[in-house]
């Protein structure tokens, strides 16, 4: 199957700062990636979508100016958590569709866990 | 009413036992099943992928679509420790962009 590969898997940070997501399509060129968040213990809620070369689609009740996304080539999108709060700490889960193949199935990255102290 | 629903669990089987999962959908237009497998701490692995109606298999995981019902299963035989996960069902139509509709996870322990 595709795989997609995603850095860090875990980071601490302090609040206030930065921290940025990177999501890598390592086998196939990946015109959509989707950005999750999870919670323990519970499902995956869809942040955005993210599609190579414009403006992602965020998901109702998600802060774009929070949650930067940039999808800059076929290959690549990174998640941006700008201004990070305790409350920000969380999964995140990127996966990416691979138009080579049935065309809706998602890839999932192997997740980035956030802590912000 | 969610569009898909999925009984959380957990559910407990001994090694060996036959694993049913399911999901029931509502929205009539979704075309693509698949099923999906997490491993705590881990990003979902596609486990199956269906289009349509019908029965596909791989290996001891066999996943069924029943369109007129909106009732999508995955059976596992002989079923074995390692297949302790969340499963996920998903869905999603070319009307909608492809968006894909998870359900919420079945949590399965398989006891050894």
């Amino acid at each position: 199957g595709a795989v997609v590969s995603q850095h860090p898997s875990r980071v601490i940070c302090k609040s206030g700062t930065s921290v940025k997501i990177e999501c890598r399509s390592l086998d196939f060129q990946a015109t959509t990636m989707f950005w999750y968040r999870q919670f323990p213990k519970q499902s995956l809620m869809l942040m955005a979508t993210s599609n190579e070369g414009s403006k992602a689609t965020y998901e109702q009740g998600v802060e774009k100016d929070k949650f930067l996304i940039n999808h800059a080539s076929l290959t690549l999108s990174t998640l941006t958590v700008t201004s990070a709060h305790p409350e920000d700490s969380s999964f995140y889960i990127c996966s990416a569709r691979d138009p080579g193949g049935g065309g809706y199935e998602q890839y999932f990255g192997p997740g980035t866990r956030l802590t912000v102290t | 009413q969610k569009e898909v629903e999925q009984d959380p669990g957990p559910l407990s089987v001994p090694e060996g036992a036959i694993v049913s999962l399911n999901c029931t959908y509502s929205n009539s237009a979704f075309q693509y099943f698949m099923w999906y497998r997490q491993y705590s701490r881990k990003g979902p692995e596609l486990l199956m992928y269906t289009y349509s109606s019908g029965n596909k298999e791989d290996g001891r995981f066999t996943a069924q679509v029943d369109k007129s019902s909106k009732y999508i299963s995955l059976f596992i035989r002989d079923s074995q420790p390692s297949d302790s996960a969340t499963y996920l069902c998903a869905m999603s139509a070319r009307t909608g962009g492809f968006k894909t509709i998870f359900g919420a996870g079945t949590r399965l322990f398989v006891k050894a």
